[in-house]
């Protein structure tokens, strides 16, 4: 099974800052089968990138994800008040599919 | 716009089954891949597997010993079995399809909470 470790656990940032979140896989990702998902609370998690660096339908492209074999990042470049909220990362390449634990941007 | 909506008990009683149903709407279960995710109570997501149309199945090893999905092409849903639950398995369950081939997910359901309880 591929591990996916999110850090931070927590980014604690202003609007119109800039946000990093890193991912990192315990085995190399195929075919860079990586995802990223928002979820706000009482929500369903939603789809922002794909094959990790591909964004998906309607999604700002103030999102932008970046990376290959173990190590994945998602950038947001400047953070609006909607962007607040926890952010998952997942491999889709290897079974059992796996999640991160989530990593929360917070308003600071 | 495809649509997925969860149904079925929110309330099971421990040792019990937990059955959901997913109904598909605008757009066809047909050559997709269609999984069941779950969600403890403030905690992260958890694949339990996924289902394509034509029948074929891949589980989560963690739950495969428990875990039953099936999929009916003629009512366009399909469906989540868990045995045996214990107060471990409360969790808003998500039925959720996988773009392309088996791609990353990009439609979900809202979800549903199903308490494990006496």
């Amino acid at each position: 099974e591929i591990v996916l470790t999110q850090s931070p656990g927590t980014l604690s940032l202003s609007p119109g800052e800039r946000a990093t979140l890193s991912c990192r896989a315990s085995q190399s990702v195929s075919s860079s089968y990586l995802a990223w998902y928002q979820q706000k609370p009482g929500q369903a998690p939603r789809l922002l990138i794909y094959g990790a660096s591909s964004r998906a339908t309607g999604i700002p492209d103030r999102f932008s994800g970046s990376g290959s074999g173990t190590d994945f990042t998602l950038t947001i470049s400047r953070l609006e008040p909607e962007d607040f909220a926890v952010y998952y990362c997942q491999q889709y390449g290897n079974s059992p599919l796996t999640f991160g634990q989530g990593t929360k941007v917070e308003i600071k | 716009q495809v649509q997925l909506q969860e149904s079925g008990p929110g309330l099971v009683k421990p040792s019990g089954t937990l059955s959901l149903t997913c109904t598909v709407s605008g757009g066809s279960i047909s050559t997709y891949y269609w999984s069941w995710i779950r969600q403890p109570p403030g905690k992260g997501l958890e694949w339990i597997g996924y289902i394509y149309y034509s029948g074929s199945t891949n589980y989560n090893p963690s739950l495969k010993s428990r875990v039953t999905i099936s999929v009916d092409t003629s009512k366009n849903q399909f469906s989540l079995r868990l045995n045996s639950v214990t107060a471990a398995d409360t969790a808003v369950y998500y039925c959720a399809r996988h773009k392309g081939n088996g791609g990353a997910v990009d439609y979900w359901g809202q979800g549903t909470l199903v308490t494990v309880s006496s």
